[in-house]
């Protein structure tokens, strides 16, 4: 069976400062890891995937995720936090490419 | 990159009419579809999956004859709220499969997002 979790609700950093949004999964073959990103009242924007290639993933917007199977890990982490960047981020887990189990998300607030 | 389309992005209505919602992949063929309801400052809900050509698959506690999708092409799901009522008032997403180069490649993209605001 498959899920997702996301560690933290709630994200805050200053401006400038390195960015690590946390998520675990379950999966019992090899998955399909994303990262989405949602702005306010918009639909989700594909940030990066994973796909059983390289395990460090790089994104768009400087953002970047290491598939770690040991750790069931796939955090994003972005070295310096931009304004731009508060939004909802969503970690995914798909193993069909057909079913895709979303975590709770985690709000990332940028501070100036 | 792969694009889906939403349409209408907000829409305002009495209690008591119906909606609809439509979703378009651009430029692939989307066999399954996926619709979302999210609540303010909420992760997105899943209501149900349609399958082109098939009948949706709607999760628990989703009303089908409230939520009515019709998958008619590969293209293009509908999402139609009956008889809303301001409880539906809701931001709805869709999301598209798309196939990829095999089955572990798949990704979802998903449309701007409808806001239904029922009065």
């Amino acid at each position: 069976a498959q899920s997702v979790t996301q560690l933290d609700s709630h994200v805050s950093v200053s401006e400038g400062t390195p960015v690590l949004l946390r998520c675990n999964y379950s999966s019992s073959y090899s998955p399909s890891l994303f990262w989405y990103v949602q702005h306010p009242n918009k639909g989700l924007q594909l940030l990066l995937k994973y796909t059983s290639a390289a395990t460090l993933v790089k994104g768009i917007n400087g953002f970047e995720a290491e598939f770690k199977k040991s750790e069931t890990s796939f955090h994003l982490t972005k070295p310096s936090a931009h304004m731009s960047d508060a939004a909802e981020y969503f970690c995914v887990v798909s193993e069909s490419g057909n079913q895709f189990y979303f975590g709770t998300g985690t709000s990332l607030t940028v501070i100036p | 990159g792969a694009v889906v389309s939403q349409h209408p992005s907000w829409v305002i209505c009495k209690s008591g009419t119906s909606v609809k919602i439509e979703c378009r992949s651009l430029d692939f063929q989307a066999t399954t579809m996926f619709w979302y309801r999210q609540f303010p400052k909420q992760s997105l809900m899943l209501m149900a999956t349609s399958n082109e050509g098939s009948k949706a698959t709607y999760e628990q506690g989703v009303e089908k004859d409230k939520f009515l999708i019709n998958h008619a092409s590969l293209t293009l799901s509908t999402l139609t709220v009956t008889s809303a009522h301001p409880e539906d008032s809701s931001f709805y997403i869709c999301s598209a499969a798309h196939p990829g180069l095999t089955s572990n490649t798949g990704e979802l993209f998903f449309g701007e997002g409808s806001r239904l605001t029922v009065l």
